[in-house]
């Protein structure tokens, strides 16, 4: 089966500075690739995802990179603020509908004022 | 985007009950929902598939009779946590993916404490 890893597992960084989380999956028949942001006590929130045939995909403050050679992919925060904190997730998935993702162990990411 | 619910948001009850939680998609359909278990500060963990109109779907090492699964309809599956014990007591969590793509939405979660 898949297996994602992400890392690093916690991350602090200065609130304008950049965010980076980064995981690598194994099973090379994944192709999509969602990012879900988790806040305390709360369900995950899908903030963006990617198929396996684009390499890059951005959304304002938010970016994802997919490298399918390599099978890696990574989420890019910029100019982060305080309520970017919380924890994120990276997760892979395979087939057409109705495919189980596979989650990453998650990135806790404390943004400091 | 897509709104899937959960009933209820936290509940406590005494070991050796049962207790169901409750996992609807308010604005579609979804023949497949997938339920989740998030212990403190670790991953979620796919417990089991739920399908609407047959039987589930389980991961390794789920207890099939413990964890009973029940799509009923379109929009709702139950799962329902047997003779609950203290290691039972976590976070749970549904989703359904909407219209038979990979992209799912999750539930705001139930946190369940059993004493």
């Amino acid at each position: 089966g898949e297996n994602v890893e992400q890392h690093p597992s916690t991350l602090s960084v200065q609130e304008g500075d950049s965010a980076v989380i980064k995981c690598t999956y194994s099973d090379s028949a994944s192709n999509y690739f969602p990012w879900y942001k988790q806040e305390l006590g709360k369900g995950p929130q899908l903030i963006i995802d990617i198929r396996s045939n684009v390499g890059e995909k951005k959304d304002q403050r938010i970016a994802v990179t997919l490298n399918k050679t390599a099978k890696h992919f990574s989420l890019h925060i910029t100019e982060t603020q305080p309520e970017d904190s919380a924890v994120y997730f990276c997760a892979a998935s395979s087939g057409g509908g109705y495919q189980k993702v596979t989650f990453g162990i998650g990135t806790k990411l404390q943004v400091i004022p | 985007g897509a709104v899937v619910s959960q009933h209820p948001s936290r509940v406590i009850c005494k070991s050796g009950t049962s207790v169901k939680i409750e996992c609807r998609s308010l604005d579609f359909q979804a023949t497949t929902m997938f339920w989740y278990r998030q212990f403190p500060k670790q991953s979620l963990m796919l417990m089991a598939t739920s399908n609407e109109g047959s039987k589930a779907t389980y991961e390794q090492g789920v207890e099939k009779d413990k964890f009973l699964i029940n799509h009923a309809s379109l929009t709702l599956s139950t799962l329902t946590v047997t003779s609950a014990h203290p290691e039972d007591s976590s976070f749970y969590i549904c989703s359904a993916p909407l219209g038979g793509t990979n992209e799912q939405f999750f539930g705001p979660g139930t946190r369940l404490t059993v004493l």
